[in-house]
């Protein structure tokens, strides 16, 4: 079993529909939780960070996390074009472990 | 907005050659890392440094890798005898705590 598993898509959304992405991991140690975009050929840039379980948002992007299923999701809403771009989700172990495990990546492409 | 840097931004090289990437971290963080993605892959982690030292690193970071901060502000990794398949986009990130930022990437070709 791969250690964080993400569909690679491609998602093909309109414009203005909101997005649900996903991750399930195995290790039960992974306590801290990201979500990169990256465009192509570029950077992952970070939109969203979350510690164990619960909820985060900002702006149209909301974070969950849920350890006792060992699942993350990343919604995005009123989705744009310029959304359009490949999200890994990435998490580590304890403070003192910051290896980053990334997924595999979803491409999302919103079309307008 | 603070931003890590990386150069160059592409190099070539031929097998066996010794190639060095350079970074320029975020100035206030402490933790500086070196990723890999191999074209069409996941991001993979190579090593983690701070406090100058080597905090943790993956079985690809064997002894043909190795970094170093020569000074207060760059930090490199040095691949000593490049393979074909070390051919692929080398990404910095520094972090002051958990959350890591990136650089734009290196792509190394080797021929």
């Amino acid at each position: 079993q791969k250690e964080v598993e993400q569909d690679p898509g491609p998602l093909s959304v309109p414009e203005g529909a909101i997005v649900s992405l996903n991750c399930t991991y195995s290790n039960s140690a992974f306590q801290y939780f990201m979500w990169y975009r990256q465009y192509s050929r570029k950077g992952p840039e970070l939109l969203m960070y979350t510690y164990s379980s619960g909820n985060k948002e900002d702006g149209r992007f909301t974070a969950q996390v849920d350890k006792s299923s060992k699942y993350i999701s990343l919604f995005i809403r009123d989705s744009q074009p310029s959304d359009s771009a490949t999200y890994l989700c990435a998490m580590s172990e304890s403070a003192g472990r910051r290896a980053l495990t990334f997924g595999s990546g979803t491409r999302l492409q919103v079309q307008p | 907005e603070p931003e890590v840097t990386q150069t160059p931004s592409h190099q070539v090289t031929q097998m066996g050659q010794e190639v060095i990437l350079r970074c320029v971290p975020i100035s206030n963080h402490l933790y500086f890392y070196w990723y890999r993605q191999i074209l069409g892959q996941k991001v993979e982690f190579l090593v983690s440094f701070y406090n100058n030292e080597i905090s943790e690193k993956s079985e690809i970071f064997d002894d043909q890798f190795s970094v170093e901060r020569p000074d207060g502000s760059n930090f490199t990794l040095k691949i000593r005898s490049t393979k074909l398949e070390d051919s692929a986009m080398y990404f910095c990130a520094s972090s002051e705590m958990e959350t890591q930022y990136f650089g734009p990437g290196t792509r190394l070709l080797v021929l």
